[in-house]
């Protein structure tokens, strides 16, 4: 078993509607926990950072943790075509150099 | 701010041959990562450098794989010989400090050994 679990997807998803994206982990320890979208031919670039449980709001875009249940989440509220990417969760413990990977997950929003 | 730069975008090869990659971080930062991406394996840390020292090169595949950081503004990834099987993405990222500031990536080399 992976320690970070990730849906590649594609998840497909009319323009305005509101994207659910989920990972599950396994090492009660991560207490960092991160969103990365990454678009065809481009690298990673960070989207939310949340530190422990709770949730945290930028713009569109809103990052879950729930440490009970190990399992993190990403909505996105109105969706936009160009919201259409590679989106990555990525966690660690105490370092970034640690930081464990999921697999990614497609999205496409259909206009 | 320029980001982290990297090159060549493409690199095509032929089994055996030496290929180098080549970073140049963000000013200031002073951590510095290479990684992989495959479509099987994802994202795989290669080898991560603080400060111009390498930390940690347990991700390095083989032998065949070194990476150097002569200064704080360049790093370089070499392959010797290459293989089919090297063929992936490779990222450069760098980030401000140890700790856990985010990481900033390049926009990749895409490698190819035929």
């Amino acid at each position: 078993q992976k320690e970070v679990e990730q849906d590649p997807g594609p998840l497909s998803v009319p323009e305005g509607a509101i994207v659910s994206l989920n990972c599950t982990y396994s090492n009660s320890a991560f207490q960092y926990f991160m969103w990365y979208r990454q678009y065809s031919r481009k690298g990673p670039e960070l989207l939310m950072y949340t530190y422990s449980s709770g949730n945290k709001e930028d713009g569109r875009f809103t990052a879950q943790v729930d440490k009970s249940s190990k399992y993190i989440s990403l909505f996105i509220r109105d969706s936009q075509p160009s919201d259409s990417a590679t989106y990555l969760c990525a966690m660690s413990r105490d370092s970034n150099y640690q930081l464990i990977w999921g697999a990614g997950t497609k999205l496409i929003i259909k206009p | 701010d320029a980001g982290v730069i990297q090159s060549p975008r493409h690199e095509v090869t032929e089994m055996g041959q030496e290929v180098t990659l080549r970073c140049k971080p963000i000013s200031g930062h002073n951590s510095l990562f290479w990684y992989r991406q495959t479509m099987m394996r994802g994202l795989e840390l290669l080898i991560y450098f603080n400060n111009n020292v390498p930390i940690d090169d347990s991700g390095m595949p083989e032998d065949r794989f070194s990476a150097k950081m002569p200064n704080a503004s360049f790093s370089t990834l070499k392959i010797q010989p290459s293989e089919p099987r090297d063929s992936a993405v490779y990222f450069c990222a760098s980030s401000a400090e140890t700790g856990n500031s985010p990481l900033h990536f390049g926009n990749g080399t895409r490698l190819t050994v035929t």
